[in-house]
């Protein structure tokens, strides 16, 4: 088992360019979690679903949408990327009342 | 909603002695506490759990508490190796959306 893939792993963009952030997990976990971690702080939650084709908003959703249309995959988008947004991006699966498995991150600049 | 404070925010300790790292919780309907340890550069992974119907749960070095009427748990590593150097997080969930609440971290050195 791979657990939770993030691609790409490491990302440089340009502000006002585009880009979408893939998380799989074959654990066929129900929950899965989009997260911002910046230098030295803790972890915010971005957006998160509790099922196939359900989406909700976390703390900082604000420049994110994201997408579940198969129950495996979870999509952060950034439409238009600004300076704020250079941090390392997490995706997380659950199977509910228990633990989260980490994906190793995506590392984002944007320049 | 439910809020986590955890403490301290760094700390140092010798090689070979205990480290605690406490967190408090607000909502008494949070019943599901995990820990995470986060090497530099790394995911942040799982290193143990504790239910409410449990007050205390030990594996290895590592063992966590928990005291429902106070509404605090916390983390224990006895005999401190460099490899336990790393950021910990705490975290609380209720039963409602599974959603973790968590600790802002605690900086853990290991002093040779």
């Amino acid at each position: 088992n791979a657990g939770v893939t993030q691609t790409p792993k490491f990302r440089v963009l340009k502000t006002g360019q585009s880009m979408t952030l893939l998380c799989a997990q074959d654990m066929n976990h129900e929950y899965m979690y989009w997260y911002r971690q910046d230098p030295g702080m803790g972890l915010r939650l971005i957006h998160y679903s509790v099922g196939e084709g359900t989406t909700a908003k976390g703390e900082v959703p604000d420049g994110y949408n994201v997408s579940r249309l198969k129950k495996q995959n979870f999509l952060l988008g950034l439409e238009s990327a600004a300076p704020s947004q250079t941090s390392v991006y997490f995706c997380a699966s659950s199977p509910g009342q228990g633990g989260y498995t980490f994906g190793s991150g995506t590392r984002l600049t944007v320049v | 909603g439910e809020n986590v404070e955890q403490h301290p925010s760094t700390l140092s300790v010798q090689e070979g002695d205990s480290a605690v790292i406490k967190c408090t919780y607000s909502d008494s309907a949070s019943n599901y506490f995990p820990w995470y340890k986060q090497e530099l550069g790394k995911r942040p992974q799982l290193i143990i759990d504790i239910r409410s119907n449990v007050g205390e749960k030990k594996d290895q070095r590592i063992a966590v508490t928990l005291n429902k009427t106070a509404k605090h748990f916390s983390l224990h590593i006895t005999e401190t190796q460099p490899e336990d150097s790393a950021v910990y997080f705490c975290a609380a969930s209720t039963g409602g959306n599974y959603q973790l609440i968590w600790g802002a971290g605690t900086k853990l050195i290991i002093k040779p």
